[in-house]
């Protein structure tokens, strides 16, 4: 099984800041398949990057997802209000799919 | 519109039985891979299971193989998990999901397993 280990655990960060969050795999992602989610209270998740740099339609380009093999990143250029909340990575290039355990993004 | 409905949820005693069923609309249903994936009170996110759009290839956490088992009527765009031997670690919120990498969610049904 492929861990995705997601750190920091909590990233306190104001609004204007710039946000980096990092997804480490325990095994290299099958052709970089690693997908992220986020995720707010009382909420279904939203995909806002797939393929580790594709962003999903509709996702504001202050997302951007980077990185290869074990090593991941999803950059928020300039955090607005709405996106505090807690984010997942998942890889889906070998079974049994897998999510990191999530970053929980508050506003400081 | 995309629409994935989630049903089945409630409370069952531990080894007990539930099925899930989720019903799929505003799309074609036996073009995709759906997933199940699930997320215990105040805890992240756990993939579950998946399956091919034919039902040919399955596969399952380590934690629900051998007593969960997934399952597909492309005929009648429904997705269903068929949960065994229930233990109280199996309480969660159950999402039905489309794909692989997942672009659409239900709202989830809840699992409760508890005496």
């Amino acid at each position: 099984e492929n861990v995705l280990t997601q750190s920091p655990g909590t990233l306190s960060l104001s609004p204007g800041e710039r946000a980096t969050l990092s997804c480490r795999a325990s095994q290299s992602v099958s052709s970089n398949y690693l997908a992220w989610y986020q995720q707010k209270p009382g909420q279904s998740p939203r995909i806002l990057i797939y393929g580790a740099s594709s962003r999903a339609t509709g996702i504001p380009d202050r997302f951007g997802g980077s990185g290869s093999g074990t090593d991941f990143t999803l950059t928020i250029t300039s955090l607005e209000p709405e996106d505090f909340a807690v984010y997942y990575c998942q890889q889906y290039g070998s079974s049994p799919y897998t999510f990191g355990q999530g970053t929980k993004l508050e506003i400081k | 519109q995309v629409q994935l409905v989630e049903s089945g949820g409630g409370l069952v005693k531990p080894g007990g039985s539930l099925r899930l069923s989720c019903a799929a609309s505003g799309f074609t249903f036996s073009d995709y891979y759906m997933t199940w994936v699930r997320q215990a009170p105040g805890k992240g996110l756990e993939w579950v299971s998946y399956i091919s759009t034919t039902s040919s290839f399955t596969n399952y956490a380590d934690s629900v193989k051998g007593r969960f088992t997934i399952s597909r009527d492309n005929a009648k765009n429904s997705l269903f998990l068929q949960m065994n031997n229930l233990r109280a670690e199996d309480t969660a919120v159950y999402y039905c999901a489309r794909g692989t990498y997942i672009f659409y969610w239900g709202q989830g049904t809840l699992v409760t397993v508890s005496s």
